[in-house]
């Protein structure tokens, strides 16, 4: 298994909702990262997992809220989001914190929020 | 700092060679990559070269590394209208553990 598999692959939902966004790796990755992609721009990184650890938060408002269960699953909490927050949301992993020999995206989740 | 940016737009022949082109600021860069994304897809890893190396070649793609001018480059041979996409490049940074992506080159391969 060499993908980094995301779901749901889109979601729309109200400011008031909380849902989950989740990605799984069966690669033995441990590093895992959660990018948010505007239309027409690059990826902005969001949240690094280290070892299951949270390494880096890039300043991103708490309405996100990233989980680690294991070393195969990532998780991202959203809760009272802005439509500004309507993004693809795209998970990578690499075998190690540094990313040598690549990141591997998932295919994302396309959100809208209304 | 980082600061990574890369031309907006490239338009080519099918047949023709693309070269798209990639600067970059921070010197601590360990590892350059080259990312593909099509339209509502994710990122496709496509090459990455490390930064003690000067060139790398895979199939139909030749990545240059110009570490003294901070200087990247992806050459695809043989376009195909199926390289029509947006291309990243992206450094990262081993101490900070962070992909920072330039802005994309959307390729459009014209029949």
């Amino acid at each position: 298994d060499t993908e980094v598999t995301q779901t749901p692959k889109h979601l729309v939902m109200g400011m008031t909702n909380k849902k989950s966004l989740k990605c799984e790796q069966h690669m033995g990755h441990r590093a895992m990262y959660w990018y948010k992609q505007k239309a027409k721009k690059p990826p902005e990184l969001m949240f690094v997992y280290s070892y299951e650890k949270l390494s880096i938060n890039e300043s991103v408002p708490s309405r996100f809220s990233p989980e680690c269960p294991n070393s195969s699953l990532l998780n991202l909490h959203l809760h009272a989001l802005q439509p500004e927050d309507s993004a693809l949301y795209l998970c990578a992993s690499s075998q190690a914190p540094g990313g040598d020999y690549g990141y591997t995206f998932g295919s994302g989740t396309r959100l809208t929020v209304v | 700092g980082e600061d990574v940016e890369q031309s907006l737009f490239l338009s080519v022949r099918e047949g023709d060679s693309s070269v798209i082109n990639c600067t970059y600021t921070d010197s601590s860069s360990t590892y350059l990559y080259w990312y593909k994304q099509e339209p509502g897809a994710g990122l496709q890893l496509l090459t990455y070269i490390f930064s003690n190396m000067d060139m790398k070649q895979d199939q139909r793609l030749t990545v240059l590394l110009n570490k003294k001018d901070k200087h990247l480059s992806l050459r695809i041979a043989d376009t195909q209208t199926g390289d029509s996409a947006i291309y990243f490049c992206a450094e990262n940074i081993a101490a900070g553990n962070k992909l920072t992506f330039g802005g994309g080159t959307r390729v459009l391969v014209k029949p």
